[in-house]
């Protein structure tokens, strides 16, 4: 069946450094990919999305591109800040039609000044 | 404007009670969901409803049963409520059932069950 395996936390960074949170999908076919961020005490908001191969999903200086060859979907940032301390949830839905969101488990982001 | 809203925020209950969750979506638009986010964070689909159909998850027990009166909304009632059902639960909504089309959360409801 469909799943994402993403990166374990918690992930503690000082303002400034750069943010790598991996994350890779089992699928048949070809999934929509997705990341989403949980502000504490909030629901999830799309951060980016990619439908396609190759194609990059970018927001808020958040990246992230859609892998097929290594099936991978990573979140990068070049440059944190303390406002983005949160849970970062790497998501896939799948090819059949169904927009049945699959989830990773979350990775929580500390940002320090 | 709230695009996706929950009530309640909060609902400490007993065990073997019976509540309902409700959620209202004003975006028009025509797919509702309903997850269910353990105390790990790890979020799971319990139930799709798309234009009055409903996808039910098999792995859900049949004391959850999702209610819409109308495309607007999607409620969530539980019978029999155990210790193990308590967690947060968000409601989505997208525009349509195409895989490509972003969800929209609603700010969860957590659920305590003692």
């Amino acid at each position: 069946g469909d799943s994402v395996t993403q990166m374990e936390g918690p992930v503690t960074l000082s303002e400034e450094a750069f943010l790598t949170i991996n994350c890779t999908y089992t699928a048949t076919g070809y999934p929509s990919l997705f990341w989403y961020v949980q502000y504490p005490g909030e629901g999830l908001q799309l951060l980016l999305k990619a439908t396609k191969a190759d194609d990059k999903g970018s927001n808020k200086g958040f990246e992230a591109t859609y892998r097929k060859e290594t099936t991978s979907f990573h979140l990068e940032k070049g440059s944190v800040q303390v406002s983005d301390s949160a849970v970062y949830f790497c998501a896939l839905s799948d090819q059949g039609g169904a927009n049945n969101l699959f989830f990773g488990t979350g990775t929580r982001l500390t940002v320090i000044p | 404007d709230t695009a996706v809203s929950q009530t309640p925020k909060y609902l400490v209950t007993q065990m073997g009670n019976d509540k309902s969750i409700k959620c209202e979506q004003n975006l028009g638009h025509d797919t509702m969901y309903w997850y269910k986010q353990d105390s790990k964070k790890f979020l799971k689909i319990m139930f799709s409803y798309n234009n009055k159909e409903l996808i039910i998850n098999e792995t859900v027990p049949n004391r959850f049963s999702p209610k819409s009166p109308d495309k607007a909304h999607l409620n969530l009632h539980i019978n029999s409520l155990e210790l193990g059902d308590s967690a947060v639960y968000f409601c989505a909504s997208s525009q349509e059932w195409d895989r490509s089309y972003e969800q929209y959360f609603g700010p969860g409801t957590r659920l305590t069950v003692t």
